[in-house]
């Protein structure tokens, strides 16, 4: 198993342009998440998926956009990159067991919105 | 929006101190809380998952208590060696498909 891949590794963007962000998993896990890096405030949640067609907001949603048409991909897209969302975005998924719910983590794609 | 916090933000000790940091949560609709060991330049692996009050895990030198009560874990580093160098993010599991993670605590350990 590859577990969680994500891709592009690192990119570089001019402020207004747009991009998707790759995560995919073969794990068959259920739900899957992205979160981004930010200094001093560890890892936050953008946006999750419970299932293929369902999509919720996490804690910083705005400027990304989610879909999720299959179990195996959950792709994240910035519609009109700003500065701020230079980031080390982090996608991970996890299945649920007797009401624990552990994460798997991507090895992360560095952005840098100029 | 969930509220995690960790404490301290950031911890530097010796080769072979032993040393200790808090998750405080909320203790409404509990779930379970996880220990996460994040390198840096890495993703973030799970440590622990611990899901009843008065839980102790153990994984060599380290080790985490759950008191769900009162709404915190301890995790603990015995002997602490500079490759336990990392932050340590901290999440209860209140059920949602997703975890909210407190802001972590960053280790460094000289040696």
């Amino acid at each position: 198993n590859a577990g969680v891949t994500q891709t592009p590794k690192f990119q570089v963007l001019k402020t207004g342009q747009s991009m998707t962000l790759q995560c995919a998993q073969d794990m068959n896990h259920e739900y899957m998440s992205w979160y981004r890096q930010d200094p001093g405030m560890g890892l936050r949640l953008i946006h999750y998926s419970v299932g293929a067609g369902i999509t919720d907001q996490g804690e910083v949603p705005n400027g990304y956009n989610v879909s999720r048409s299959t179990t195996e991909d959950f792709p994240l897209r910035l519609l009109s990159a700003a500065p701020s969302q230079t980031s080390v975005y982090f996608c991970a998924s996890s299945y649920r067991t007797s009401g624990a719910n552990e994460q798997f983590f991507g090895p992360g794609t560095r952005l840098t919105v100029l | 929006i969930l509220n995690v916090e960790q404490s301290p933000q950031s911890l530097h000790v010796q080769e072979g101190d032993s040393t200790n940091f808090t998750c405080s949560f909320p203790s409404s609709n509990f779930y379970a809380l996880h220990w996460y060991r994040w390198e840096t330049a890495k993703s973030p692996e799970a440590l622990f998952v611990m899901t009843l009050n008065g839980d102790e895990k153990k994984k060599g030198r380290i080790s985490a208590t759950l008191n769900t009560k009162e709404g915190y874990s301890y995790l603990y580093i015995k002997g602490s060696q500079p490759e336990d160098s990392a932050t340590y993010l901290c999440a209860p599991d209140t059920g949602r498909r997703a975890l909210t993670f407190g802001s972590g605590t960053r280790l460094q350990v000289q040696p």
